[in-house]
């Protein structure tokens, strides 16, 4: 089925390990997104890429890290996770201007202890 | 800054009855666009009505339809006829037109069903 695909669904960490979590889009979309989902506080941006090649911040960026290998994929990496990271992650992807929104994952809820 | 809020944490409606769900959002911007998203216990977020803020004439797909106020920065949801597979959290959405399209969404509102 056409769409964006999250790997994996669910994981469990202990502090202070790394992880990284795939997306794929097979859209031909050229903006891919990164954003967590925490109880009473929506969804939160937390890296996207714009177009291959580029990536910015975006409200929560502090302890992940991205990378944008290609046009389908765009990776989020946890370099030394923590509880506070603990959260439901959404990968989206929409073409350059997305006016008619994004078209998202099904998440990944990431658990770290 | 934008922000978007969602004042109904929780809702609940019968079957077959119609229920509005509140979204007011504060902005500067003169061209942005307005979504409400649908994520059922499966998790996946579904788009169910978008507004571009510069139209008038308020939005409508099927049995969901918006009540948009713009000098009052309000963008409701109503859902007539509500189904069973309408037990959802809902959330607003407020986008700026131009480059960035990046979302920011409100908190939710959680909506039952009843049968």
């Amino acid at each position: 089925n056409a769409g964006v695909t999250q790997t994996p669904k669910f994981q469990v960490l202990k502090t202070g390990q790394s992880m990284t979590l795939q997306c794929a889009q097979d859209m031909n979309h050229n903006s891919m997104y990164w954003y967590r989902q925490d109880p009473g506080m929506g969804l939160r941006l937390i890296y996207y890429s714009a177009s291959e090649g580029t990536t910015d911040k975006g409200e929560v960026p502090n302890g992940y890290n991205v990378s944008r290998l290609n046009k389908r994929e765009f990776s989020l990496r946890l370099e030394s996770a923590a509880p506070s990271q603990t959260s439901v992650y959404f990968c989206a992807s929409s073409e350059s201007r997305a006016y008619y929104g994004y078209t998202f994952g099904s998440g990944t809820r990431l658990t770290v202890v | 800054a934008q922000t978007v809020t969602q004042s109904q944490p929780e809702m609940s409606v019968q079957e077959a009855e119609t229920v509005t769900l509140s979204c007011t959002y504060d902005t500067s911007e003169s061209n942005y666009y307005l979504f409400w998203y649908k994520q059922p216990p499966s998790r996946q977020m579904i788009l169910v009505i978008r507004q571009e803020a510069y139209k008038q004439q308020n939005a409508t797909e099927n049995r969901f339809s918006v009540n948009f106020q713009k000098a009052a920065k309000s963008f409701s949801l109503k859902i007539s006829d509500s189904q069973l597979g309408d037990t959802a959290m809902y959330f607003c959405a407020f986008m700026r037109g131009g480059p960035g399209n990046q979302f920011y969404f409100g908190t939710g509102t959680s909506l039952t069903v009843i049968p």
